[in-house]
C-alpha cells in the first residue's frame, strides 16, 4: 500500500482554470504538508496542517487554498491558474513529535 | 530564520569512487539537520538526520554525515558509490519548535557513471 498518495500524477491545464490536487496518507500521521518544487528543483513549503488545523501558511498567493476534510487528507485547490504555477507539487506527512516527513510521488502541474 | 546552502549543484562521480556533498547552514539558534534523497520521478525520502548526541550519523545504505557546529556544516559522504545512488540530494534544516518546518537547500544532483 502506498503510504502517501497524490492524484493526479500529471495535470496539464490552461491559464485561468481552477484545479485541485488530492493527497491521502494511510500512516495515521497527524500533520500534513504541501510543498512546491520549481523547475530548478528548489523545494519550498507552502502549507502545513495538524489534525485539520492550519499551522504553517507561507507567503503563498491566496489563489491557493488547502482543504483538510480529515487528518488523512489534505487537498490543494488552485484558482485562476497562472504560468508561474507550473511546478511539481509534493504532499508529505509526519507523526506528531517527529521531524521525519514522508513524501508522496508528486503531481506535475503544467499551465499553458 | 534558518537557511541552507548546498555548495555543489552537480556532482558527477564514477562508480565505486567516494563522494562528498557539502551543506552549510545559518541560524541564530540551535538546529536539527537532515539529508533527503529524491530518486528520479519519485518523492523525497529521509536519508539521515541529526537531532542531538553523536555528531556523526549514518544511514543503512552506507552514507554518513557529520554535524560540525563551529563550521556550521553537515556534509554528506559515501566512501564508494553505486549506480543506484544517482539521485538528487537535499540538505534541510529545522529549528526545534512546534511546527516542524523544514527549510531545504537547492539540491545536489549526483550522477554515478560506470
Amino acid at each position: 500500500d502506498t503510504a502517501v498518495s497524490q492524484t493526479p500524477k500529471y495535470l496539464v491545464t490552461q491559464m485561468g482554470n481552477d484545479k485541485s490536487i488530492k493527497c491521502e496518507q494511510n500512516l495515521g500521521h497527524d500533520t500534513m504538508y504541501w510543498y512546491k518544487q520549481d523547475s530548478k528543483k528548489f523545494l519550498k513549503i507552502m502549507f502545513s496542517y495538524n489534525n485539520k488545523e492550519l499551522i504553517i501558511n507561507e507567503t503563498v498567493p491566496n489563489r491557493f487554498s488547502p482543504k483538510s476534510p480529515d487528518k488523512a487528507h489534505l487537498n490543494l485547490h488552485i484558482n485562476s491558474l497562472e504560468l508561474g504555477d507550473s511546478a511539481v507539487y509534493f504532499c508529505a506527512s509526519s507523526q506528531d513529535g517527529s521531524y521525519e516527513q514522508y513524501f508522496g510521488p508528486g503531481t506535475r502541474l503544467t499551465v499553458t | 530564520a534558518q537557511s541552507v546552502t548546498q555548495l555543489d549543484s552537480q556532482v558527477p562521480v564514477f562508480e565505486e569512487a567516494p563522494v562528498e556533498l557539502r551543506c552549510n547552514y545559518s541560524s541564530s539558534v540551535s538546529v536539527y539537520l537532515f539529508w533527503y534523497v529524491q530518486y528520479p520521478n519519485q518523492g523525497l525520502q529521509l536519508l539521515l538526520k541529526y537531532l542531538s548526541g553523536s555528531t556523526l550519523v549514518k544511514s543503512i545504505n552506507g552514507f554518513e554525515a557529520e554535524f560540525n557546529k563551529s563550521q556550521t556544516s553537515f556534509h554528506l559522504r559515501k566512501p564508494s558509490v553505486h549506480i543506484s545512488d544517482t539521485a538528487e540530494y537535499f540538505c534541510a534544516v529545522s529549528r526545534p519548535s512546534n511546527d516542524y518546518k523544514l527549510s531545504f537547500g537547492a539540491g545536489t544532483t549526483v550522477t554515478v557513471r560506470a
